[in-house]
């Protein structure tokens, strides 16, 4: 089974902050994905990488970046945490991209407060 | 304005009723899938349609994929307390596409 590891459950960060949210696949997936999950808005697509030297852009990226060092890993970088950017981030990856109708594989997802 | 609508936003059913949930758009996806997220943890694949007119089963759960290609649905048979859940319907529009979700309906099964 593919494993999906976001490293925090909970985070309470303050205004200003830098913020990092891990998130290991255990797969060797290729593909690898960050939303964040809004009620009554689903889940929106921050950032995604098809490739360990590609990164790009999602619906929502203002406020984030990503690293992508090694292919496993995928890191959520919030520059400078701000009260809007409260929300659960979800961690994604698949062996192929989307339109190749490859499942996503979630991680249990990291609740960020910010105060 | 959410690319895929889903409807009802929540429904409260008892143990052994049917419910169907909706996903309608006014773009055409090359496929849609189907995944249910239970508190706490991240959602989980379900189902992926890729034909117009498609039907697929799976145990007492119905989906369908419209023949246009715009809209698919989830139909539950004697649903059970194990079904509830937040069910969300993606879709992706082109072969290079993303996967863009809806905003999910919240199902509830009370014994």
């Amino acid at each position: 089974d593919v494993k999906v590891t976001q490293s925090s459950r909970y985070l309470v960060k303050r205004t200003g902050e830098k913020v990092f949210l891990e998130c290991v696949q255990d797969m060797d997936h290729e593909n690898m994905f960050w939303y964040r999950q809004d009620p009554g808005l689903g889940l929106r697509l921050i950032y995604f990488s098809y490739d360990v030297k590609m990164k790009e852009k999602g619906d929502i990226p203002e406020g984030y970046s990503v690293s992508r060092e090694k292919k496993e890993r995928f890191s959520l970088i919030l520059e400078s945490a701000s009260t809007n950017q409260t929300s659960m981030y979800l961690c994604a990856s698949s062996l192929f991209p989307p339109g190749r109708n490859s499942p996503l594989h979630f991680g249990n997802g990291t609740r960020l407060t910010v105060t | 304005t959410q690319l895929l609508e889903q409807s009802p936003q929540f429904l409260s059913i008892q143990e052994g009723e049917n419910l169907t949930v909706y996903c309608n758009s006014s773009s055409v996806f090359s496929s849609l899938q189907w995944y249910r997220q239970e508190p706490g943890e991240g959602p989980v694949l379900l189902v992926t349609v890729v034909t117009g007119g498609e039907v697929k089963k799976l145990k007492r759960l119905t989906f369908q994929f419209g023949d246009a290609r715009k809209d698919s649905s989830l139909h539950i048979t004697a649903a059970q307390p194990g079904d509830t859940g937040l069910y969300l319907c993606a879709g992706v529009r082109f072969s290079w596409g993303k996967l863009q979700f809806g905003a999910g309906t919240q199902v509830v099964v009370t014994p």
